[in-house]
């Protein structure tokens, strides 16, 4: 059984288009997080959500929506997409908020913008 | 910033020698932990050091921790082909927020 499951795997898509990306765990976890990992292997969160409550949005355009309709689901919306919105996008998860804990990766999703 | 700096950028020994990464952060911190990506995957967690341990060790694995020098090291011993991959330390602040930098890449040459 996958414990954190992304799809797609891959996207490509022309700039101006709107996408999503889904996240599912089967951990039983509180807390999912999204990272962006750009070509320099350079991992950054995003956002962190907690019961389904958006705790961190780390300095991300308003073009990127998170959405999380419970606990085991994180959804990534993107409008607008820009080509530097290109990069591999991981989602996480673990126990809980206060730790601390481990995170579990998704196998990632790599968006290529055109 | 708080994210964590790893070094070096890229490191390529020989399968049985010991490989030693480094890690160096900014901002005081609650925990550490080092996480593994092989190409092409998700990242995995390899182990967790509180501010308050020195030193920890898990199987091949030996992390060490200096919080006065805010730095921390990755020793993997006796490494293997299987051990090539991106190793990464992400500096805890608080509420689980991991700051990760952009890796060591580690190549064990069969």
């Amino acid at each position: 059984d996958t414990a954190v499951s992304q799809t797609p795997k891959y996207l490509v898509t022309q700039m101006g288009n709107d996408k999503s990306i889904k996240c599912e765990q089967n951990l039983g976890h509180d807390t999912m997080y999204w990272y962006k990992q750009d070509s320099k292997k350079f991992l950054k969160i995003m956002f962190s959500y907690n019961n389904k409550e958006l705790i961190i949005n780390e300095t991300v355009p308003n073009r990127f929506s998170p959405k999380s309709p419970d606990k085991a689901h994180l959804n990534l919306h993107i409008n607008s997409l820009e080509l530097g919105d290109s990069a591999v996008y991981f989602c996480a998860s673990s126990q809980a908020l206060a730790g601390p804990y481990e995170q579990y990766f998704g196998p990632g999703t790599r968006l290529t913008v055109t | 910033s708080q994210q964590g700096e790893e070094d070096p950028q890229a490191l390529s020994i020989q399968e049985g020698e010991n490989a030693t990464m480094n890690c160096s952060y900014k901002t005081s911190i609650n925990n550490l932990q080092w996480y593994r990506q092989n190409s092409g995957r998700g990242l995995v967690h390899l182990i967790l050091i509180r501010s308050n341990e020195r030193e920890k060790h898990s199987g091949r694995l030996r992390v060490t921790l200096d919080t006065s020098k805010k730095s921390s090291s990755l020793l993997i011993t006796a490494s293997r082909a299987a051990d090539t991959a991106s190793y990464f330390c992400a500096p805890d602040a608080g509420a689980n927020n991991l700051f990760f930098g952009t890796g060591t890449r580690l190549t064990v040459i069969p």
